[in-house]
């Protein structure tokens, strides 16, 4: 499979827990998205990396949301201290950036997480 | 700031339709448009990508055009089928930063 992975698919957490999501994106994309879909509200941007550039961290909502990507390849999204309105689903996405033009992004299956 | 607007929310037609999906954008300095369909729990599917320099693009029964100047984007689907009822959502490429601004979607729904 080829297609952007993220795990878990599903996570069920208590207020207050600290989680963790993984996007494995699709091998030689050097940009990686996050995104968010909480109901009603549609998707929002949360993080975008691309090669070794510093990321673009202004879509994240506050200083619980964190995000890594090592080695130019998987990225992990940190939330501390969970609250109930961040029950979202968590979109990740990776695009070929070639320098030319914007390419397209392909979006991994998501992580549904519920915050109890 | 981009606003990416769809109406209606939803929509429901009768199989073998010809339905077009509206789309409009408030900030017309955009790289491209896409246009993506979402089925129930599961992640997006790009349907078709439009540079800002191009007017419209088509794969299959789908036909998407865009009006840059005016902030407009029509997905156009021929000959509906129920398989075709998905969420369909559009979105822009604004920024140096390829950040997608998205619209809220439109849920459709095709009778057989």
């Amino acid at each position: 499979g080829a297609g952007v992975s993220q795990s878990p698919s599903n996570k069920v957490t208590e207020k207050g827990k600290d989680v963790e999501l993984r996007c494995d994106p699709i091998s030689g994309h050097t940009a990686l998205y996050w995104y968010r879909q909480s109901l009603g509200q549609g998707l929002e941007f949360l993080i975008y990396f691309q090669g070794n550039s510093a990321p673009d961290k202004s879509g994240l909502p506050s200083d619980r949301f964190s995000a890594e990507r090592t080695g130019g390849s998987v990225s992990t999204l940190t939330i501390q201290r969970t609250q109930q309105e961040d029950s979202a689903v968590y979109l990740c996405a990776s695009s070929l950036e070639s320098g030319l033009a914007p390419e397209t992004q392909y979006f991994g299956p998501g992580t549904r997480l519920l915050v109890l | 700031k981009q606003e990416v607007t769809q109406i209606p929310a939803a929509l429901s037609v009768p199989e073998g339709e010809n339905l077009v999906l509206n789309c409009s954008f408030t900030d017309s300095a955009i790289y491209n448009l896409q246009w993506f369909r979402q089925d129930p729990g599961k992640g997006l599917t790009s349907l078709l990508l439009i540079q800002s320099s191009q007017r419209e693009q088509t794969s299959g029964r789908l036909n998407a055009s865009l009006d840059k100047s005016s902030g407009r984007s029509t997905l156009y689907i021929a000959a509906s089928q129920p398989g075709d009822s998905a969420t369909y959502l559009c979105a822009v490429l604004t920024g140096a930063n390829s950040k997608l601004t998205f619209g809220k979607g439109i849920t459709l729904s095709v009778r057989p």
